[in-house]
C-alpha cells in the first residue's frame, strides 16, 4: 500500500491560491489519487481524483506528473470556508483497504 | 436525505462494556468501512465491506468486530472497550470496491472509554 506523505499544516490568506503537495514515491500502477476535506465534527468530503495528468471541476485541481510520485491539490482563491484538513489517499482500483494519511490543516486568514 | 446515518453521536463507556456502533445507508452501496480518528494520526481504517456477507480487516482491527448481514447495515462492536478504544468512528461506503469514485461519510460517533 502507497504510504502517503503531506505537510501538516499550511497558512493562507483570502483570494490567494492554494497549493498542497501529496507525496506518495511507492504508488503503483492500478493506484488512484484522491483528496478529501474535512471540517471540524464532521465527517471527510470528497474533493477531487485522478490517475495521471491534470483533474479539474468546479471547487479544484489535481495535478499529477508522469511519474505519479506526488500529486498537488490546488484551490483558486481561497475564502475562510476553506479553512479545513486536507487528506491525500491513494490506492487502487480494485481493493477496500484504503489508508489516510495524517492530513494537511489549511488555515486560511482575512 | 440520502446518505450515511451513524448512531449513536456520542457516548462515554466504561471499560469491559460491550458497545456496537451503529450505520445505515440508504445509496444501495456495495462496499462499507469503517475507520477511527485520532488526534495527530488522521483516519485509520479498521474493517471493511465489499458487499453483504463479507467483510475484511483495515490497519488497526485488533479489539474490534464487524458483521455485514445486509446491504444496508454495517455494525461496529466493541466487545470488551479498552480506554485505547477512546475516538472519533466514522462509518462510510462506495458504490463499488475499491479507490475508484466516491467515499461517503457518516457525522461520526465519538466513543469516550473510561
Amino acid at each position: 500500500l502507497a504510504k502517503t506523505t503531506q505537510p501538516i499544516s499550511m497558512d493562507s490568506y483570502e483570494g490567494q491560491e492554494v497549493n498542497i503537495t501529496c507525496s506518495h514515491n511507492n504508488i503503483a500502477t492500478n493506484d488512484y489519487i484522491t483528496w478529501y476535506q474535512q471540517f471540524p465534527s464532521q465527517g471527510p468530503r470528497f474533493i477531487i481524483q485522478g490517475y495521471k495528468t491534470k483533474v479539474t471541476n468546479e471547487v479544484a485541481s489535481l495535478f499529477i506528473p508522469a511519474d505519479r510520485k506526488s500529486s498537488t491539490l490546488s484551490l483558486p482563491r481561497v475564502s475562510l470556508s476553506d479553512t479545513a484538513v486536507y487528506y491525500c489517499l491513494v490506492g487502487p482500483y480494485n481493493n477496500n483497504d484504503m489508508r489516510f494519511g495524517a492530513g494537511t490543516r489549511l488555515t486560511v486568514k482575512p | 436525505i440520502a446518505g450515511i446515518t451513524q448512531a449513536p453521536t456520542s457516548q462515554i463507556l466504561a471499560a469491559g462494556r460491550r458497545m456496537t456502533l451503529r450505520c445505515t445507508q440508504d445509496m444501495r452501496h456495495n462496499a462499507m468501512y469503517w475507520y477511527r480518528q485520532d488526534l495527530g494520526l488522521g483516519l485509520r481504517l479498521i474493517h471493511y465491506s465489499n458487499t453483504a456477507g463479507t467483510t475484511g480487516k483495515g490497519e488497526v482491527p485488533d479489539g474490534y468486530s464487524v458483521s455485514r448481514a445486509n446491504t444496508d447495515d454495517f455494525p461496529l462492536t466493541l466487545a470488551s472497550a479498552v480506554p485505547s478504544q477512546t475516538s472519533v468512528y466514522f462509518c462510510a461506503s462506495s458504490r463499488d470496491r475499491g479507490a475508484v469514485g466516491e467515499l461517503f461519510f457518516g457525522e461520526g460517533s465519538r466513543l469516550t472509554v473510561l
